[in-house]
């Protein structure tokens, strides 16, 4: 059974709108949350993180934000650019169940049209 | 630039013939990991190495192993591969495996058994 799920497949935005990719899982023992970034034929490259202690992390165009009441977090990009399409993954850690393993979606497929 | 490495970045074996996917890494990072990714799946952990101790996970099959003679270089072997083994392969370091270290990513192996 899927522990971290990224129930959109795909996602297209017109270039400098707001991308918002979503994320929700199931095991209430995750503390740590992170968003990597896909191009084909590349590995997945971390963008960004935020611990369960944390509502929200923002770097640059990028902003994590994290409830955990309905354990649900986001990733805000703005403005989305056409180097921003990649397959967005997004991935859970529990630490002291798991020995920090990662807990990856599926991910979503962004597309941002110029 | 610190990297971790994969060779190679395809692969083709026959059905039962055993094959080794290679890993190195210049981050001098102590957990390196192995996932298995298919098609718009979530990436797997088959296992990974905190410095020398293994740590299998509980639904990797047998035929799946690896080996980590030190610190850089970590190694997949595949001892009969069947069709459904094939996928793309990444590997992966941590400086630790505590909340708060991300993952870097090979860019991963594409196994194809003919």
């Amino acid at each position: 059974d899927q522990q971290v799920k990224q129930n959109s497949p795909s996602l297209s935005v017109q270039e400098g709108r707001i991308s918002i990719l979503n994320c929700d899982y199931t095991n209430s023992m995750f503390d740590y949350f992170l968003w990597y970034k896909k191009y084909p034929a590349e590995g997945p490259t971390f963008l960004i993180s935020i611990s369960s202690i944390k509502d929200k992390n923002e770097d640059g165009r990028f902003t994590v934000f994290l409830n955990k009441s309905a354990k649900h977090l986001s990733l805000h990009i703005v403005p989305s650019q056409p180097g921003d399409s990649a397959v967005y993954f997004c991935a859970a850690k529990d630490y002291g169940g798991s020995q920090g393993n990662l807990i990856f979606g599926k991910g979503t497929k962004l597309s941002v049209k110029p | 630039d610190a990297m971790v490495i994969q060779n190679p970045r395809y692969q083709v074996t026959q059905f039962g013939k055993p094959v080794t996917l290679s890993c190195s890494q210049t981050l001098n990072h102590n957990v390196m990991y192995w996932y298995q990714q298919k098609s718009s799946q979530a990436p797997k952990l088959l296992f990974h190495y905190y410095d020398k101790d293994f740590n299998n996970e509980a639904d990797t099959p047998d035929n799946f192993q690896s080996r980590r003679p030190n610190t850089s270089f970590c190694f997949l072997d595949i001892r009969s591969p069947g069709l459904g083994d094939a996928a793309m392969y990444l590997c992966a370091t941590s400086r630790d495996r505590a909340s708060g270290y991300e993952q870097y990513f090979g860019p991963g192996t594409r196994l194809t058994v003919t």
